[in-house]
This record gives structure tokens, sequence and C-alpha cells, in this order.
């Protein structure tokens, strides 16, 4: 079946440490996304990609970095990381090429970051 | 993307229908109404969306008003397992997701 995996599904960090977390889709769909979710806030778009080669920031943005080569892939990149980037991260995904655009997104079951 | 207004937190008892407002007054022509629901601590699940009629699946019903300006989801027969946050979101349809606070809705036994 396909489906939408992130990784490391845990992992701990220190303060100034370039950390990726992985996305990676099997639906082929053009559509990627990169959400944090925090007590207090919910779930914040962080970048989001319509296809390869586009990326886009979303609103909270500042300190993270994506990229995207070929479709299955978004990797979400914290380039110095900091405590205030603790958090759970889930990537998203939706709409297969030539298809009916619809709302439906898939998401993954996260990724827990801990900053120290 | 339209802002939505979504009562924090409600109650509903197991085997009734739970009914969810989402205040929507500035949708847009193109926008449609979106809910996902996300359990506990895991990644969000669509539900449902509609533009203009109402519309079932296998897991709700969403009613929206003739003007557009709200709707309602009905979990016909709440579970103890419906126990989740659930999100209104409006936007064009294919766009990025938004989204708010949500509603936080208990299924009590």
């Amino acid at each position: 079946d396909a489906e939408i995996t992130q990784s490391p599904r845990h992992k701990i960090t220190e303060t100034g440490r370039q950390v990726t977390l992985a996305c990676h889709q099997t639906w082929n769909h053009n559509n990627m996304f990169w959400y944090r979710q925090d007590l207090g806030h919910g779930l914040r778009l962080i970048h989001y990609s319509y296809g390869v080669q586009d990326t886009n920031k979303g609103e909270v943005s500042d300190g993270y970095s994506v990229s995207r080569s070929n479709t299955e892939d978004l990797p979400l990149t914290l380039e110095s990381a900091a405590s205030s980037q603790t958090s759970v991260y889930f990537c998203a995904s939706s709409n297969k090429p030539g298809q009916p655009l619809t709302g439906e997104l898939f998401f993954g079951e996260g990724s827990r970051l801990t900053v120290l | 993307d339209a802002k939505t207004t979504q009562p924090p937190s409600m109650d509903c008892a197991e085997g009734r229908a739970a009914n969810l407002p989402c205040n929507h007054s500035t949708i847009s022509g193109n926008e449609y109404v979106y809910w996902y629901r996300q359990i506990h601590s895991q990644g969000p699940q669509y539900i449902i969306h509609g533009l203009k009629n109402n519309e079932t699946n296998e897991m709700a019903s969403l009613i929206i008003t003739e003007d557009r300006k709200s709707s309602t989801l009905i979990l016909p027969h709440a579970t103890l397992r419906d126990t989740a946050v659930y999100y209104c979101i409006v936007r064009v349809a294919g766009q990025k997701l938004v989204f708010g606070q949500g509603t936080r809705l208990t299924i009590n036994p």
C-alpha cells in the first residue's frame, strides 16, 4: 500500500547542530507539506512544495529549509537547531498529477524532536 | 484563506450524535470547507469536505448553510474513539491547509 513515512520518529540533539527530518511518500503526490505542533499553538505550516524544484515558505519558516529534488521526498533541515524548535513535526502530501484537486492531505505519524 | 471560528471544547455522550459547529463568515466563492481530526498525538486525519451542498461519507455528514457562512460536522453515533481535536478549515482546493485551534471533542461513556 502507498504510504507516507517520516524518520526518525524520535530525535534528541544539541543546540547549534544541523538536523534533517526525512519525509517520503509513495503516492506520487505533487504537493508536500511540513507542519510543527506545539502545545497552545496547534499545527503551524513551516514549508510546502507543489512539485519538484518548487518550495514555499509557510507561517513559521525561519530557521528551516526544504528542498524538493524528486516527487517522493521533502526533507526538512534545521540549519542550527535551537531549543525553540523542540516540537513534533508532521509531514503531509496531497494531489496526484492529472487527477481532480481534492482537499485530502495524508499525514505521516510525526517526528518528535528535542533540542537540548 | 478565510478564518474559521470553532468552540474550544465540546462534550457528547457515547451513542449520540455529535454536532460540531464552525463559522466562516468571510469564505469566498471558490473556497471549500474541510474537516480534519487529530486523535491524541497522531497525524491529522481527513474526514470530509464540501463546497455548497451537504455531504455524507462513511465517517460523517457535513451541513453547509445556504449562505455558506457556517457549517456543522455531524458524527451520527459517536464512540469513545471519536474523542479528538476537530479542525474546520476553509481553503481553495489543492492549496495549503492552515489549521486553527480546533474543537476538542470528548465522548463520554
